[in-house]
């Protein structure tokens, strides 16, 4: 079965910190693909990154950057300097290229950042 | 650039009646995904078309129904309605995620109010 664990149920930080959002997933499949979404208050799932189980590059987007290990199934995301805006849901999820066509997602992760 | 457009994006029902929601999907995606997405949950798969076929199909209660028409765009039927039918649905669409693209693309959904 797939899987997908954010075990940070919320996370409260103060503006410009760093914060680290983990996501640990789980697939006997060996094609796949990760995915990061941002849900904010106002409900849309707005697309962050998409990475595929052959490349364990890690990714740098502005602030964002993603730290993807196959060897511990981890696909773990940062915010550097974080701001208010950046305040929402936070969703990692699996789609397995062979079989059902769909996402699993994570529980989620609330971040909350202070000003 | 076009988006997944989803209608209504709000919808206010009462028990045991009828919605529809409606998803038109990027142009030249084939692929339509069907999400519900409960307060405080996850969103979870309910029912996937591909060429107008269905490919998938989830945790889709009997009283729902899908389908995807010539032009691609996808009606979500759902009868009988009861209060835990309330929940943000949301619609993705997709080329095959085998040749390069950003992935998932979710429309801002629909929400559901039962009362």
């Amino acid at each position: 079965a797939q899987k997908v664990t954010q075990a940070q149920t919320e996370i409260s930080v103060v503006e410009k910190e760093d914060v680290t959002l983990d996501c640990v997933y789980e697939t006997r499949d060996t094609t796949y693909y990760l995915f990061w979404y941002k849900q904010p208050p106002s409900g849309e799932l707005v697309f962050l990154i998409r990475r595929n189980s052959f490349d364990e590059q890690n990714e740098i987007s502005g602030r964002y950057s993603w730290n993807f290990q196959k060897s511990t199934s981890s696909f773990n995301f940062t915010i550097t300097a974080s701001q208010v805006v950046d305040s929402a849901v936070y969703f990692c999820a699996l789609f397995l290229i062979q079989g059902a066509q769909k996402l699993v997602f994570g529980q989620g992760t609330r971040l909350t950042i202070n000003p | 650039a076009a988006g997944v457009i989803q209608s209504p994006r709000h919808l206010i029902k009462e028990k045991r009646e009828t919605a529809t929601l409606k998803c038109y999907p990027i142009p030249r995606h084939d692929t339509v995904y069907w999400y519900q997405q409960g307060p405080g949950q996850d969103p979870q798969f309910l029912i996937s078309f591909y060429e107008k076929m269905q490919s998938d199909k989830g945790s889709i209660p009997d009283r729902f129904s899908a389908q995807q028409f010539s032009d691609y765009h996808s009606e979500l039927n759902m009868s009988s309605l009861e209060l835990g039918d309330s929940a943000l649905y949301f619609c993705a669409s997709s080329p095959s995620l085998d040749r390069d693209s950003d992935g998932y693309t979710f429309g801002s959904g629909t929400r559901l109010t039962v009362v």
